[in-house]
């Protein structure tokens, strides 16, 4: 069993619908990353996550550390948004990555 | 993100040949890593670096050595290149010290082994 799980692996939306990953973890964290990889691109570092949650535009992530468990949510999807969507811990100075959400928004 | 280059972004070579890739950043930061990405793994870290001379394996180490002489450069290097090897690889950098606003990744190094 992988130390971080996603889910699901892959989505499909329509654009303007609300999307939620979700991401569970079996080791003790010092921090959760939620990161965007666009097809052939690079990665880029979304939100890093120790409680509670984190706002940016129409991005959400949310952490429950007591179930050891996040969610990022996206909402009002838009086409860009289409990209895999990684979960990472801090374990506690390396990351353990899910093997990541690929989702695609269509018009 | 600027502050960290990867070289070179993509490279074919034969089974059997050496071959290194170059991560350089010029954030001044202690800790580098090298991390693997393949199809259903996610990314996997290979070594890191916690100072000048200073590193450490990773998970999927065997086949891989590393080096680190200057603080801007971690160098990773396949001996004896194999088709496993076959993967994109990924340098990065925390942010801050102990990763405490995310990490910096660069572009990415297209590795074919042939």
């Amino acid at each position: 069993k992988n130390e971080v799980e996603q889910s699901p692996q892959n989505l499909t939306a329509q654009e303007g619908e609300f999307i939620t990953i979700n991401c569970s973890y079996s080791v003790g964290i010092s921090a959760l990353h939620w990161l965007q990889q666009h097809p052939g691109g690079g990665i880029v570092s979304l939100f890093m996550l120790s409680s509670g949650k984190k706002k940016h535009g129409r991005l959400i992530a949310t952490i429950n550390i007591q179930e050891k468990h996040s969610s990022l949510h996206i909402t009002a999807s838009h086409p860009r948004d289409s990209a895999v969507y990684i979960c990472a811990v801090s374990n506690p100075d390396k990351l353990i990555f899910g093997t990541g959400t690929r989702l695609q928004v269509f018009p | 993100d600027a502050g960290i280059t990867q070289s070179p972004r993509h490279k074919v070579t034969e089974t059997g040949t050496p071959v290194t890739l170059r991560c350089h950043q010029t954030e001044n930061h202690r800790y580098m890593y090298w991390y693997r990405q393949d199809p259903g793994h996610g990314l996997r870290l290979i070594h890191y670096s916690y100072g000048v001379k200073d590193t450490d394996k990773g998970e999927v180490s065997d086949g891989y050595s590393v080096s680190r002489s200057k603080t801007e450069d971690f160098l990773l290097t396949l001996e004896s290149a194999t088709s496993s090897q076959t993967s994109v690889y990924f340098c990065a950098i925390p942010r801050v010290a102990g990763g405490a606003y995310g990490y910096t990744f660069g572009s990415g190094t297209r590795l074919t082994v042939v």
